[in-house]
């Protein structure tokens, strides 16, 4: 079973319009972590946003924000006011308990629309 | 600081041939992971580590080699390159602990003819 499942293989959105993008992941461990990155088209991967199993609060770093449901077992990630440069790859990640590596969603492309 | 720098950035290869990926990262990192990513497929594991002299396999093995001698370097061997081996790779690295992601390099774009 996929760990992590992100359902939307690609979203529009309005310059400026938030959008929310969708992940939810399976996981046993009482202590993990889910993560998101963005891959533009240029091609490297980076870091956005952390949640922690234990956190009680949602994550946000500037317009982006995790709206973490725990007993559903989901980890959208929020953007607010998106901008043209927001277009590219985004993925959903989990990493659970001590040594074990980051496993990835299948990702969504987001295209922001002027 | 470097970061995580992957050699080389493009390479292609004959079926049959086989090659190495450098990985190499400056950051004292323990933990370090090879991905490919396919169209469609997100990135999948290959294998990771999690310090010197350890490793382990990730989702998609098969065909590739690691060791890791030292704490800086995690190279990739391809043993016999198939066409179903053209991809994008990823070295990435992190921390111990469950709240680090990963820092990524930049890629390797193989193509196996």
């Amino acid at each position: 079973a996929q760990k992590i499942t992100q359902t939307q293989p690609g979203m529009f959105v309005q310059e400026k319009e938030a959008v929310t993008l969708d992940c939810t992941y399976d996981t046993s461990d009482q202590s993990y972590g889910l993560f998101w990155y963005k891959q533009p088209s240029s091609g490297e991967m980076i870091f956005l946003i952390y949640q922690g199993s234990y956190d009680e609060q949602n994550a946000t770093e500037g317009r982006y924000s995790l709206n973490f449901q725990k007993a559903r077992k989901s980890a959208n990630l929020v953007i607010s006011a998106s901008q043209l440069g927001d277009s590219a790859m985004y993925f959903c990640a989990m990493r659970e308990g001590q040594g074990t590596p980051l496993v990835f969603g299948k990702g969504t492309r987001l295209s922001v629309i002027a | 600081n470097a970061g995580v720098t992957q050699t080389p950035k493009f390479q292609v290869l004959k079926t049959g041939q086989s090659m190495t990926l450098q990985c190499a990262q400056d950051m004292n990192h323990e933990y370090m992971s090879w991905y490919r990513q396919d169209p469609g497929m997100g990135l999948r594991l290959i294998h990771y580590s999690v310090g010197a002299g350890i490793t382990d396999q990730g989702e998609v093995p098969n065909g590739y080699n690691v060791s890791r001698s030292t704490t800086e370097d995690f190279p990739l061997r391809l043993l016999s390159a198939a066409p179903s081996q053209t991809s994008v790779y990823f070295c990435a690295s992190s921390q111990q602990g469950l709240g680090y992601g990963y820092t990524f390099g930049s890629g390797t774009r193989l193509t196996v003819v």
